[in-house]
């Protein structure tokens, strides 16, 4: 039972464009909300994090926007480089135990 | 930032031998560590959290008598997988977390592939 719902599946972007990865949950008791970037054959590693009660954090070219009344969290990633294809897994903690979302699948294309 | 190690990178095993994957935090106390399961194109599955010197918690559907977790010491942790089978091969990823930590980030390793013939 997929506790935090990602979408879509992949993503094709060309070089320069925004990619946007949304992602869902139902329990109100998560409080940290991590994005992490998965090269093939690698661990993850954590790009960027949110806590419930900041509505948008921005570190570089990413920014998460977080709606707590929707349960609803994103990634956007501006100015996307073929360097940023990877796949990225949003995720959602309580009492320190990670929830994964399904992944996203992001092809950056020259 | 702070740094996760697994040894070995991959592995290769007969089908009812036990491997044994090592975790560790490089810089920092991990009071907690973490292993996750990932199968190919799958996202990562949680098996059990560790806590340094108590016994590790499995999540639903992991067997403990086959997947044995030590955390003896605040900076290492091992994952055994024991009588592995063809179905056990996976990328086996460990994480950890110091006490420190205020915010819940896990620091992930590189993970482990086995594969089991």
């Amino acid at each position: 039972q997929q506790q935090v719902k990602q979408s879509p599946q992949s993503l094709i972007v060309q070089k320069g464009g925004i990619s946007i990865i949304n992602c869902a949950y139902e329990n109100t008791a998560f409080d940290y909300f991590p994005w992490y970037q998965q090269f093939p054959g690698k661990g993850p590693a954590l790009l960027i994090a949110i806590r419930p009660d900041v509505s948008e954090k921005k570190e570089g070219r990413f920014t998460i926007s977080f709606n707590k009344s929707a349960k609803q969290f994103s990634l956007h990633i501006m100015d996307s480089q073929p360097g940023d294809s990877a796949t990225y897994f949003c995720a959602a903690s309580h009492w320190g135990k990670l929830q994964f979302g399904a992944g996203t699948q992001v092809v950056v294309t020259p | 930032g702070a740094v996760v190690s697994q040894h070995p990178s991959r592995v290769i095993c007969k089908s009812g031998t036990s491997v044994k994957i090592e975790c560790r935090s490089l810089d920092f106390q991990a009071t907690t560590m973490f292993w996750y399961r990932q199968f190919p194109k799958q996202s990562l599955m949680l098996m059990a959290t560790s806590n340094e010197g108590s016994k590790a918690t499995y999540e639903q559907g992991v067997e403990k008598d086959k997947f044995l977790i030590n955390h003896a010491s605040l900076t290492l942790s091992t994952l055994t997988v024991t009588s592995a089978h063809p179905e056990d091969s996976s990328f086996y990823i460990c994480s950890a977390r110091g006490l420190a930590d205020l915010y819940n980030e896990q620091f992930f390793g590189p993970g482990t592939r086995l594969t089991v013939l």
